[in-house]
């Protein structure tokens, strides 16, 4: 059984283009972040929820956690193309540490 | 040096063959990590450690070793390559090794095993 599930596993759009990508699983966490993996590089943390419910934004993007901390959202609004990379989502919890889903690739083609 | 280096970038390595690749990073964290990402599989731990003298495996440690002597290194063994071991390999750190921390990545090792 997979603890994390992210889906698409790939999308490709144009720019300008809205996209929601997702990251869900039947286990509740107690954090989960989110990290962008640019092509030739190592991941870099984007945001952390924590509370269930909660959203954060950075700048296009906004973050939400589920109301049951099962599951997260990623939403990038007029995407461009230096949004292209790997989107991993890796759960809290002391069962789940230093798990990763697999990813959604994105391309956001100009 | 800033953050967290790799050494080498990428390395052509005969099948039974041993390989230590270096990992250091300058920010005083207590926790480090190595990671094989592959196609289709996604990143997975293979050994971490929580403090220095202290390891422990992760999901994928058959094949690999590692040690902590100090708080700025965690090199990773392969005692005997196996084309299987063909793969990037990412060493990061965190602060404290607490579940949530951020994690900080190294560049990468392209590793391929002939």
């Amino acid at each position: 059984t997979q603890l994390l599930e992210q889906s698409p596993q790939f999308l490709s759009i144009q720019e300008g283009e809205n996209l929601t990508v997702y990251c869900n699983s039947s286990s509740v966490f107690s954090s989960l972040q989110w990290y962008r993996q640019e092509p030739g590089e190592g991941p870099v943390l984007l945001v952390t929820v924590v509370t269930g419910g909660e959203v954060k934004k950075l700048k296009r993007l906004t973050f939400q956690f589920g109301d049951a901390r099962k599951d997260s959202s990623l939403h990038i609004t007029a995407a461009q193309p230096g949004d292209t990379g790997l989107y991993l989502c890796s759960p809290g919890g002391s069962n789940y540490k230093l798990t990763f889903g697999k990813g959604t690739l994105l391309t956001v083609n100009p | 040096i800033a953050g967290i280096t790799q050494a080498p970038t990428s390395q052509i390595l005969a099948a039974g063959r041993r390989m230590t690749l270096r990992c250091t990073q300058d920010m005083r964290h207590n926790a480090m990590y190595w990671y094989r990402q592959d196609l289709g599989l996604g990143l997975r731990l293979i050994h971490y450690s929580n403090t220095a003298g202290t390891t422990g495996k992760g999901e994928v440690p058959d094949g690999y070793s590692v040690s902590r002597a100090n708080t700025d290194d965690f090199p990773l063994t392969l005692a005997s390559a196996v084309p299987s071991q063909t793969s990037v390999y990412f060493c990061a750190s965190s602060f404290s090794g607490a579940s949530g921390d951020e994690q900080f990545f190294g560049p990468g090792t392209r590793l391929t095993v002939l």
